[in-house]
């Protein structure tokens, strides 16, 4: 079974608009964290936004914010306001247990900002 | 802001060759790892690597894999005989101490095997 799912391989929006990525995850341990990284084409991993599963309130960090929803299992990417820039691809991944545990990444998401 | 760095950014091998990645994480961090990313796909992880030795790996990093780090800075993936399906992006990463929560990437070597 899928650890992580993106369900949305590609995506396009306008320029300025707010954009939601979905992550799904699935594990049975009660103690994980949940990453978006972006990766230009130019090929490096951006590390975005983290979230603890013990963390009562949702991380931001600054355009971004991360929408978990525990009983889901969703861990939805918000980026506000997108800009051309934006336009990358977008992984959500997970750790299981601690925090040197490995990251399970999902298959990704392209995002294509529109001018 | 400390950063991982990655040489070279860019390898081409013959196959059968063998081929060293080289990874300086960050001089504080006490944990490493290795990823793998075929070219359209997910990223892979291969291994981790603690207090000197490889503290989980996955069923790719088999016998043609190893890593070292063999001074107080540098961690190293060797693959011994390069095949074709090795051509991937391999990303090294650190974390520091217990507590802090984010895996730094560097910005990756792209391994070409002809």
């Amino acid at each position: 079974a899928q650890k992580i799912t993106q369900t949305q391989p590609g995506m396009f929006v306008q320029e300025k608009e707010a954009v939601t990525l979905d992550c799904t995850y699935d594990t049975s341990d009660p103690s994980y964290g949940l990453f978006w990284y972006k990766q230009p084409s130019s090929g490096e991993m951006i590390f975005l936004i983290y979230q603890g599963s013990y963390d009562q309130q949702n991380a931001t960090e600054g355009r971004y914010s991360l929408n978990f929803q525990k009983a889901r299992k969703s861990a939805n990417l918000v980026i506000s306001a997108s800009q051309l820039g934006d336009s990358a691809m977008y992984f959500c991944a997970m750790r299981e247990g601690g925090s040197a545990s490995k990251i399970i990444f999902g298959s990704g998401t392209r995002l294509s900002i529109r001018p | 802001e400390p950063e991982v760095t990655q040489t070279p950014s860019h390898q081409v091998t013959q196959m059968g060759q063998e081929v060293i990645l080289r990874c300086v994480p960050i001089s504080n961090h006490l944990y490493f790892y290795w990823y793998r990313q075929i070219l359209g796909q997910k990223v892979e992880f291969l291994v981790s690597f603690y207090n000197n030795e490889i503290s989980e790996k996955s069923e790719i990093f088999d016998d043609q894999f190893s890593v070292e780090r063999p001074d107080g800075s540098n961690f190293t993936l060797k693959i011994r005989s390069t095949k074709l399906e090795d051509s991937a992006m391999y990303f090294c990463a650190s974390i520091g101490l217990a507590g802090e929560d984010t895996q730094y990437f560097g910005p990756g070597t792209r391994l070409t095997v002809l």
